[in-house]
């Protein structure tokens, strides 16, 4: 069954640095998005993307964060400059059509320290 | 800001019984799904409801969709403790029809 992968599992960085979260969405699903979930609170929405630019985002989404589809099958979210509060979980999630069921990666956390 | 509100927050039960989950808004949602979370993993879909009144059914898990698209119900029967998870709808915006507004989670617990 196809499904949403995503590396590293963990990330450990400093603050300050940048980190760059892959996820391989599922192979013939043409949207793609990016949730976070701090510990103890609800996932949240990121960004969206479409066609090689991004459809929305989110307040959280500010100049620090970038996503990129780099080439035919990998979808990478980028923040720039970790600070404490990005320490979360990050999933990737693909769906097939606008509106249609998205499925989600098993996440990266990301411990900024 | 829509906002999706689930109750009960916590719930532990024996095996057997039968429970229900309920997810709430002020806001209309263009179709609802629900997903089940394990601690460290990602959310795994189980199901969407797309119409109003709608009802779907996976085994022992009966899902609705309200008549005007703002709430949501999971009822378990006999739950076991395999149930044992964090369930969470999730909205999908009427207007951009892109983004999902997740609820704030039921964790239930299914003992023996």
């Amino acid at each position: 069954e196809p499904e949403v992968t995503q590396t590293p599992s963990h990330q450990v960085t400093q603050m300050g640095q940048e980190v760059i979260l892959r996820c391989v969405p599922i192979s013939n699903h043409l949207y793609f998005y990016w949730y976070r979930q701090i510990l103890g609170q609800k996932v949240e929405f990121l960004v969206s993307f479409y066609n090689n630019e991004i459809s929305e985002k989110s307040e959280i989404f500010d100049d620090q964060f970038s996503v990129e589809r780099p080439d035919g099958s990998n979808f990478t979210l980028k923040i720039r400059s970790t600070k404490l509060e990005d320490s979360a979980m990050y999933f990737c999630a693909s769906s097939g059509f606008l509106g249609g069921e998205q499925f989600f990666g098993p996440g990266t956390r990301l411990t900024v320290l | 800001t829509q906002l999706l509100e689930q109750s009960p927050q916590f719930l532990s039960i024996q095996e057997g019984e039968n429970l229900t989950v309920y997810c709430n808004s002020s806001s209309v949602f263009s179709s609802l799904q629900w997903y089940r979370q394990e601690p460290g993993e990602g959310p795994v879909l189980l199901v969407t409801v797309v119409t109003g009144g709608e009802v779907k059914k996976l085994k022992r898990l009966t899902f609705q969709f309200g008549d005007a698209r703002k709430d949501s119900s999971l009822h378990i029967t006999a739950a076991q403790p395999g149930d044992t998870g964090l369930y969470l709808c999730a909205g999908l915006n009427t207007g951009t029809a892109s983004k999902l507004t997740f609820g704030t989670g039921t964790r239930l617990q299914v003992t023996l």
